[in-house]
């Protein structure tokens, strides 16, 4: 099965910071990759498919990076309204996913 | 519009059965499968399962091999996801997805107590 490390398990910033997440998984997945958010009480939001394209609708401070193992999750400028939990999600190996532990984003 | 809105919460005691639907609207069923994901309270998501909702091929989570069955009903555009032998570690909310994660539905919280 293919395991994917998230990084940190939570962070806190100020408003207009820059963050990054940090996903690892076991073995190559190619840029088969999401990342989402999930606010408390609702269900997952797609923002990242393909490790870097951004999904419609998606505001532009958010961007992914990466290929093979290693992957970035950025917010350019942190916004009130990005408080939430981050997930990266493998698909390399359908119809099997994987999740990474998730992120928590809190404001300083 | 195109969307996936599930059944609602769900109390069962230990060692009875939980069945969750999903329906889905605004596309094509049968052109896509539904994945099944749980949260358990204040922890992160867990793969279940998926379905093709075009030849009802499944494949299962390891953990939840014996205990868990995915159907489809295409003439309602509708999937099932059967919970069996249910444990106090499978409180949790149970969400379904279409393939690997564009649409979700709003999740069922299912609750084991005694």
């Amino acid at each position: 099965d293919i395991q994917m490390t998230q990084s940190p398990s939570s962070l806190s910033a100020s408003v207009g910071d820059r963050v990054t997440i940090t996903c690892q998984a076991s073995q190559d997945i190619s840029n088969y990759l999401n990342w989402y958010q999930q606010k408390p009480g609702k269900a997952p939001k797609l923002l990242i498919y393909d490790a870097s394209n951004l999904e419609t609708g998606v505001p532009s401070r958010f961007s992914g990076s990466g290929s093979g193992t290693d992957f970035t999750f950025t917010i350019s400028s942190l916004q009130p309204e990005d408080i939430a939990t981050y997930y990266c999600q493998q698909y390399d190996n359908l119809p099997a996913l994987t999740f990474g532990g998730g992120t928590k984003v809190e404001i300083k | 519009q195109v969307q996936l809105v599930q059944s609602g919460a769900e109390v069962k005691k230990p060692g009875a059965s939980v069945k969750v639907s999903c329906k889905a609207s605004g596309y094509t069923f049968t052109s896509y499968g539904i994945s099944w994901v749980r949260q358990a309270p204040g922890q992160g998501l867990e793969w279940m399962g998926w379905i093709s909702a075009y030849n009802g091929n499944t494949n299962y989570a390891q953990k939840l091999q014996g205990r868990v069955t995915m159907t489809t009903d295409t003439s309602t555009s509708t999937a099932y996801m059967e919970l069996r032998s249910l444990r106090s570690d499978d409180t949790a909310v149970y969400y379904c997805a279409r393939d690997v994660g564009v649409l979700w539905g709003q999740g069922t919280m299912v609750t084991v107590s005694s």
